[in-house]
């Protein structure tokens, strides 16, 4: 069974500019999380789907972050414009049900 | 608001050692605790699951308890090896609520 996929593995931008993240989660998984994880810390959660639809997405900063699940599938991470404070690990997962999360390897964003 | 912490924050054992490592979250009103496996660049593997009706979890020399009243958790890990090497991280389900909280994590270093 293949797992939650993500791209690109790294990315290294200017400050104000804008990127976006990929995940393609394990077939059949209803349910897709977005984490950030800043060095040194456990990873905190940004948004939830269920489906097409959002759970939660109390810890999204919304003034600068965008997050789409088209057809309940793959799911885009955006940030414009990007800040200093935005260089993490960002990590997907997926889940068919609430108890068991499968994470991608991440995407490593590095803002300079 | 649930917060996780854990100690220690860096752990150093030469081979063969068993050890302990030590997860404490605020708000005992939680659905489950899941230690999870970070190795630098991947992503997380879960390790173990304890639903709140349990006591503790085994998977191979891995052992995790969990003390709900207190609001603690121990990942055991007998006879520790070099490719053991790698950040635990502890995560909490809350109650109602579908999300994890984790807690900074611990760097194992087990060497040959």
């Amino acid at each position: 069974e293949a797992g939650v996929a993500q791209s690109p593995r790294y990315k290294i931008i200017e400050k104000r500019q804008s990127v976006a993240f990929w995940c393609n989660p394990i077939s059949g998984h209803a349910t897709l999380y977005w984490y950030q994880q800043i060095l040194g810390q456990g990873p905190k959660l940004l948004i939830q789907f269920q489906n097409n639809g959002v759970v939660d997405d109390s810890q999204l900063p919304k003034d600068r972050f965008s997050a789409e699940r088209l057809k309940g599938v793959d799911s885009t991470l955006k940030i414009q414009p990007a800040k200093l404070e935005d260089s993490a690990v960002y990590l997907c997962a997926s889940s068919p049900y609430t108890d068991t999360q499968y994470f991608g390897p991440g995407t490593r964003l590095t803002v300079l | 608001k649930q917060e996780v912490t854990q100690i220690p924050a860096a752990l150093s054992v030469p081979e063969g050692e068993n050890l302990v490592l030590n997860c404490s979250f605020t708000d005992s009103a939680i659905y489950n605790l899941q230690w999870f496996r970070q190795d630098p660049g991947k992503g997380l593997t879960s390790l173990l699951l304890i639903q709140s009706s349990q006591r503790e979890q085994t998977s191979g020399r891995l052992n995790a308890s969990l003390d709900k009243s207190s609001g603690r958790s121990t990942l055991y890990i007998a006879a520790s090896q070099p490719g053991d090497s790698a950040t635990y991280l502890c995560a909490v389900t809350s109650s109602g609520y579908s999300t994890l909280t984790f807690g900074k994590g611990t760097m194992l270093l087990v060497s040959p």
